[in-house]
């Protein structure tokens, strides 16, 4: 069964930095692509960040360039998020998600459950 | 970047119900589009990608028709576990994506 558990999130001052963590179980984890996908309480879906099987493609949204690092390590099962300088508006529940990739079609196909960041003083 | 605009934003519908809704992009993004349910508190879920391709688990009423910049998503027969909110999303470069607003389905 895939299993993605997210830990790391909680209360920071606007300013501060957090490391958010995702643990893979239940599938291979060094075959697929992986994403962070974020959502503003009461507000819809937005991507923030995607990684490469290797390490070797990280692609962000405009908004977090420059402050957010997506990493992984293969040899842990484990995705990350390092989080800089961060801002009220990068409030949010933060889901890892699994990417399904195919010669057709490209999608995140499992979600971990979220980690919620709060940005304030 | 690519916008995504779904419409519409929310609707009030009746179970057994018909229910459609558009997702269109602002340039084409041939059939690299997904579409997702996600219910309060809870992640969301893939229901069709590819445009018309049902995920693995998800029941038959759920369809999906589109290519280019106009998409839809269908349900057939509205179900009282279909309330839900549904999210489009663009996943034509892998160097960036997009959702939909989101299209929050309520009942009648």
């Amino acid at each position: 069964e895939v299993q993605l558990v997210e830990s790391g999130g909680g209360l920071v001052q606007p300013g501060g930095s957090l490391r958010l963590s995702c643990a893979a179980s239940g599938f291979t984890f060094s075959s697929y692509w992986m994403t962070w996908v974020r959502q503003a309480p009461g507000k819809g879906l937005e991507w923030v960040a995607n990684i490469k099987q290797d390490g070797s493609e990280k692609y962000y949204v405009d908004s977090v360039k420059g402050r957010f690092t997506i990493s992984r390590d293969n040899a842990k099962n484990s995705l990350y998020l390092q989080m800089n300088s961060l801002r009220a508006e990068d409030t949010a529940v933060y889901y890892c998600a699994r990417v399904a990739r195919d010669i057709v079609a490209t999608r995140v196909d499992y979600w971990g459950q979220g980690t919620l960041v709060t940005v304030s003083s | 970047d690519i916008q995504m605009t779904q419409s519409p934003s929310s609707l009030s519908a009746s179970v057994g119900d018909r229910v459609t809704i558009t997702c269109r992009a602002s340039q084409s993004i041939t059939r690299y589009l997904n579409w997702y349910q996600q219910k309060p508190g809870k992640a969301p879920k893939l229901l069709i990608y590819a445009a018309s391709s049902l995920q693995s688990g998800v029941p038959s009423r759920f369809s999906g028709r589109g290519s280019g910049t106009d998409f839809t998503l269908t349900i057939s027969s509205l179900q009282p576990e279909d309330f839900a909110t549904y999210y489009c999303q663009q996943s034509y470069s892998s160097a960036s994506w997009t959702f939909g607003q989101g299209t929050k389905v309520e009942i009648k």
